[in-house]
């Protein structure tokens, strides 16, 4: 069964500061990758998705991705953060021909001024 | 164009009652997927659902959970005979097909709280 895992819990960081949330994922087979943000008492956005194509993907916000299948990782990054980058983040998966998406634990993003 | 609606966004209840989510698609989306967030975790999947048609519920609970989505009306998410374990935010999900590679746009979730 398909797993991800997001393997810091927490990300402090100082404002303007570059930041990277790492996400690594277990299946070999073909899938599609997302991140999604949830600001405090709210729903999920989608901040990018991978489909297929090339492996940096570009999403809000300033944010993006890099898709290594030899690593099974898509990890997200942005080169200066800003307070209200402040929330949860979540990578999920979904095997291709699947519709159900399988989601890592979150990581807590803390930007301090 | 409204989002994906929930309600109610708070719900508390005493072990034992019934619990009833509600969840409107975006306008033009027929499909509809149920996840659950227990505190300090990710999103689980729970339950697909097509207009009328249950296509995966391999994450739904055996006993005391059951989801509908009838052809006119809410999707519901029901939880018999509520426990403490049951406390947790229900978000419910909708695409215009499947979903695929394609984006689930998420409503606020509603959150339970079973006393």
């Amino acid at each position: 069964a398909q797993s991800v895992t997001q393997l810091d819990s927490q990300v402090p960081v100082f404002e303007e500061a570059p930041v990277e949330l790492r996400c690594n994922y277990s299946s070999s087979v073909s899938v599609y990758l997302f991140w999604y943000v949830q600001y405090p008492n709210q729903g999920l956005q989608l901040l990018l998705k991978y489909l297929s194509g090339s492996t940096l993907v570009k999403g809000i916000n300033g944010f993006e991705a890099e898709f290594n299948k030899s690593q099974t990782s898509f990890h997200l990054r942005k080169p200066s953060v800003h307070i209200s980058d402040t929330a949860e983040y979540f990578c999920a998966v979904s095997d291709q021909g699947a519709q159900k998406l399988v989601f890592g634990q979150g990581t807590r993003l803390t930007i301090n001024p | 164009n409204a989002g994906v609606m929930q309600n109610p966004r708070h719900l508390v209840r005493r072990r034992g009652q019934e619990a009833r989510l509600r969840c409107s698609p975006m306008k033009g989306h027929s499909h509809v997927y149920w996840y659950r967030q227990l505190p300090e975790e990710g999103l689980k999947f729970m339950v697909y659902l097509q207009k009328e048609n249950i296509i995966d519920e391999s994450g739904m609970p055996k006993e005391r959970f059951s989801a509908e989505f009838p052809k006119e009306g809410p999707s519901i998410l029901r939880i018999q005979q509520v426990v403490r374990g049951d406390s947790a935010a229900y978000f419910c999900a909708s695409s215009p097909q499947l979903a695929g590679g394609n984006e689930q746009f998420f409503g606020p979730g509603t959150r339970l709280t079973v006393l």
